[in-house]
């Protein structure tokens, strides 16, 4: 069973695209973080919300409580912005994790 | 700051062996977290400890001891290496602003490479 779902799994862009990750999740959470692995393995956040809509420079994440799926958008992508994309919905005493969406962005 | 710093980055080990697994954090935070990173998964919550002096089992507990004698130290522990322990695992740690942990950033470390042979 799997809590969480991100689509797609994989996506190339053209540098300067936008770009858009989505998450679904079964649980009820109390807050939702978005995390980004870098090629080298290295896990940062990026954002945790629990309603509404955040932004970070060119990233911005949405979440619907309701409807259970949270958005992350990258505007103008650039190829350092090539990464894996990681959700995690957190319950308030546990974090599920999603598979990721690995992102690669051409010059 | 170092952050979450992890010892070993790289190991191999042979069926049977042992071995632990080294975090440290700097930023005096409480909660530690100890994960392991297959392909094709998400990453999978081994142990967890909320305090100097206290651990709980994650999701993925068996084959695993960890121990938290210092609150910037949080090791874990692999007694008889098994070929399905051959994993990438992380460590994190976050600060306790109370209210459980969703609400709180999760700092990692750079990841140890463990193959199991």
């Amino acid at each position: 069973k799997n809590e969480v779902e991100q689509s797609p799994q994989n996506l190339t862009a053209q540098e300067g695209e936008f770009i858009t990750i989505n998450c679904s999740y079964s649980v009820g959470i109390s807050a939702l973080h978005w995390l980004q692995q870098h090629p080298g393995g290295g896990i940062v956040s990026l954002f945790m919300l629990s309603s509404g809509k955040k932004k970070h420079g060119r990233l911005i994440a949405t979440i619907n409580i309701q409807e259970k799926h949270s958005s992350l958008h990258i505007t103008a992508s650039h190829p350092r912005d090539s990464a894996v994309y990681i959700c995690a919905p957190n319950t308030g005493n546990q974090f599920y994790f999603g598979t990721g969406t690995s992102l690669t962005v051409i010059p | 700051n170092a952050g979450v710093t992890q010892t070993p980055k790289f190991r191999v080990l042979k069926t049977g062996q042992s071995m632990t697994l080294l975090c440290a954090q700097d930023m005096n935070h409480e909660y530690m977290y100890w994960y392991r990173q297959d392909p094709g998964m998400g990453l999978r919550l081994i142990h967890y400890s909320v305090g100097e002096g206290t651990t709980a089992k994650g999701e993925v507990p068996d084959g695993y001891n960890v121990s938290r004698l210092k609150k910037q130290n949080f090791l874990l522990g692999l007694e008889s290496a098994a070929p399905s322990q051959t994993s990438v695992y992380f460590c994190a740690s976050s600060y306790n602003r109370g209210g459980g942990t969703g609400y709180d950033e999760q700092f990692f470390g750079p990841g140890t490479r463990l193959t199991v042979l």
